[in-house]
């Protein structure tokens, strides 16, 4: 069935470093992509997307890379803050306004 | 501009009853779209309403439904609840039937329901 995954469910990094997260999806129909980040107790919060047709999108320090050979995801945030500490999760759409989410990586930054 | 709203926060249920969640969606938007997110993964889609009509359904038993309102607020109902269905529920409005920020799809903070 149609999955998104993500490789590693939690990764930790000092501040300042920069953090890259992985993301895993197996339909290759999917033709728009989206990242999201967590907080305890919110809703998801969009964060960057990225279209099909492109393989790099840069936004206010974070960057996403989209791999349609392998079909891999990735979110590099640059210059890692406290306040970045979140679950982050990648989104899939191919369908209207289905999304389908992967499992989730879980930030922690130490100050 | 207010939010997407979700009421109640929170919900302890028993197993077997019945539970009524609400969504109202950010102001001109008038697509409502629901999700289950269980503890530890990424939302699963539920179902997509626009202008009062269903518009997509995601792989959940018939014992899930909701409807839309002509305000475009919208209810999701569940019935014999089972412990399984404990889970935050999300609801997300957009302008139109797309997602990402050209509709404006934006999530609300979730109902959390306990079963038990």
């Amino acid at each position: 069935g149609e999955s998104v995954g993500l490789h590693l469910p939690t990764l930790s990094v000092q501040e300042g470093d920069n953090s890259i997260i992985n993301c895993a999806y197996s339909n290759s129909a999917s033709d728009y992509f989206i990242w999201y980040k967590q907080e305890s107790g919110k809703g998801p919060q969009f964060i960057i997307d990225i279209r099909s047709n492109m393989d790099k999108r840069q936004g206010q320090r974070v960057t996403v890379l989209l791999n349609k050979t392998v079909k891999h995801l990735s979110l590099q945030i640059a210059a890692t803050q406290p306040g970045d500490s979140a679950v982050y999760f990648c989104a899939e759409n191919n369908q209207g306004g289905k999304l389908i989410f992967g499992q989730g990586t879980e930030l922690s930054v130490k100050p | 501009d207010a939010g997407v709203t979700q009421s109640p926060t929170h919900l302890i249920k028993t197993r077997g009853q019945h539970v009524t969640l609400r969504c109202s969606p950010i102001s001109g938007h008038k697509s409502v779209s629901w999700y289950q997110q269980v503890l530890g993964q990424g939302p699963q889609f539920i179902f997509q309403y626009y202008e009062k009509e269903e518009r997509g359904r995601g792989n959940f038993p018939d014992r899930f439904s909701a409807r839309q309102f002509p305000n475009y607020s919208s209810e999701l109902n569940v019935n014999a609840l089972l412990l399984g269905d404990s889970a935050l529920y999300l609801c997300a409005s957009s302008v139109g039937t797309g997602t990402g920020p050209l509709y404006g799809y934006t999530f609300g903070s979730g109902t959390r329901l306990t079963v038990v």
